[in-house]
């Protein structure tokens, strides 16, 4: 099984950095996911680490260290589009191949 | 139809009823999944597919059941429904299964269902 934790809510300001934190147990792991939803809407992919390090795409950076089970997702520039939630989720391979998520993080962006 | 497709978008239910939340996609992706989505619960795993004609259990089944005969298409059923089943559920495909690859997940839009 999984278990994955994330913050309930953050707040911060239009045009700052915000890192929202997740950490997980599993023991087939095999990838880890950030995604996007805003409200009422679908979630989309923002990225994917499955070896440790810093992977960047623009505004958004997205860590992972698998030896202590913990990830986080790096946002820049914060506009008041980012005000969303972000769900962190795991691939899990153990037999089959499963994807677990969090229960995400509502971001708010102040002006 | 491009990606994935869900139906009902909406749907009123009474409780004791039998309900089909369809999926379709037409990605050829090999892995397919349910989440329901509750407030203040994130997304949670009721069933997959890794492949046609194979299916397992996620977080949550119980109350749920699914089949996958084609790659395209992967009904989730409730037999019997009752009010806590009332939820946003939410389709998913990725495009192939095992390995190292990305196999980032595409979301159909969700299907609202209330059963009261």
């Amino acid at each position: 099984g999984q278990n994955i934790d994330q913050p309930t809510e953050m707040t911060a300001t239009e045009g700052a950095i915000v890192q929202i934190n997740c950490t997980y147990q599993t023991s087939g792991f095999n990838g880890l996911f950030w995604y996007q939803q805003h409200a009422g809407e679908a979630p989309t992919f923002l990225s994917y680490n499955v070896l440790d390090g810093l992977e960047e795409k623009g505004r958004f950076s997205s860590f992972l260290s698998r030896s202590k089970g913990y990830s986080y997702l790096l946002l820049k520039e914060l506009q008041m589009k980012d005000s969303a939630s972000y769900l962190c989720a795991v691939r899990e391979w153990i037999g089959d191949d499963k994807i677990i998520f969090g229960k995400g993080t509502r971001l708010h962006i102040l002006p | 139809i491009a990606g994935i497709t869900q139906a009902p978008t909406s749907q009123i239910l009474a409780a004791g009823r039998r309900m089909t939340l369809r999926c379709t996609q037409d990605m050829r992706h090999n892995a397919m999944y349910w989440y329901r989505q509750d407030l203040g619960l994130g997304l949670r795993l009721i069933h997959y597919s890794n492949t046609a004609g194979t299916t397992g259990k996620g977080e949550v089944p119980d109350g749920y059941s699914v089949s996958r005969a084609n790659t395209d298409d992967f009904p989730l059923t409730l037999a019997s429904a009752v009010p806590s089943q009332t939820s946003v559920y939410f389709c998913a495909s990725s495009q192939s299964t095992g390995g190292a690859g990305a196999n980032v997940l595409t979301f159909g839009a969700g299907s609202r269902l209330t059963v009261l």
